[in-house]
């Protein structure tokens, strides 16, 4: 049973582009949610997050947007570089005990293209 | 600063043997994650070290999986009598108590 789902596994982006990287939840106890880009043969590394008390979070070209009712959250990249091509992961967690614990989607593949 | 460093980053182990997968936590950080990547699967959570609290090991797949941290430092992941569904990148992460993880680069574990 997934509780992070990212249904697209693939994602092709012209270079300057905006490119949106979709992630959903079903836990309605999850109230931390983060994007983790990952490049080949590396690990994967922190690029945003988000609280369920807000809707939004940004940082320069990365804008995350959270809807609870919907359970959805989004990564916008704008505009989208080369250097951005890696595998997104949207993770997941519940505050209270165990809220170290992060549940994360099978990722998503944005190939940037110059 | 050093990230967490893993090692080794690739391991061919037989069916059957054991394997000893090495994690060196980012300095000063007290909470220490194993994770799971199996082809084609997000992170699966394995075991959570905080301090010198008893480790969180819910998800620990079967009792032939254990982990360790000594000193409150590095960590080993140890997989008894491997089996080809252990084939996976297993990756480590540390933060600051339960802050942002920072990942290790993973090793990668082929069962034959």
């Amino acid at each position: 049973d997934q509780q992070v789902k990212q249904n697209s596994p693939s994602l092709s982006v012209q270079e300057g582009r905006i490119s949106i990287l979709n992630c959903d939840y079903t836990n309605s106890m999850f109230d931390y949610f983060l994007w983790y880009k990952k490049y080949p043969a590396e690990g994967p590394t922190f690029l945003i997050s988000i609280s369920s008390i807000k809707d939004k979070n940004e940082d320069g070209r990365f804008t995350v947007f959270l809807n609870k009712s919907a359970k959805h959250l989004s990564l916008h990249i704008v505009p989208s570089q080369p250097g951005d091509s890696a595998v997104y992961f949207c993770a997941a967690s519940a505050s209270g005990a165990g809220s170290y614990q992060l549940t994360f989607g099978k990722g998503t593949k944005l190939s940037v293209i110059p | 600063g050093a990230g967490v460093s893993q090692s080794p980053s690739n391991k061919v182990t037989e069916k059957g043997k054991d394997v000893e997968l090495r994690c060196d936590p980012i300095s000063g950080h007290t909470a220490l994650y194993w994770y799971r990547q199996s082809l084609g699967q997000g992170l699966e959570f394995l075991i959570y070290f905080q301090g010198n609290s008893a480790p969180d090991k819910s998800g620990l797949p079967s009792d032939r999986f254990s982990a360790e941290r000594t000193g409150g430092s590095v960590s080993t992941l140890t997989i008894q009598r491997t089996q080809q569904e252990d084939s996976a990148v297993y990756l480590c992460a540390s933060s600051v108590f339960a802050d942002t993880q920072y990942f290790g680069p993973g090793t990668r574990l082929t069962v034959l």
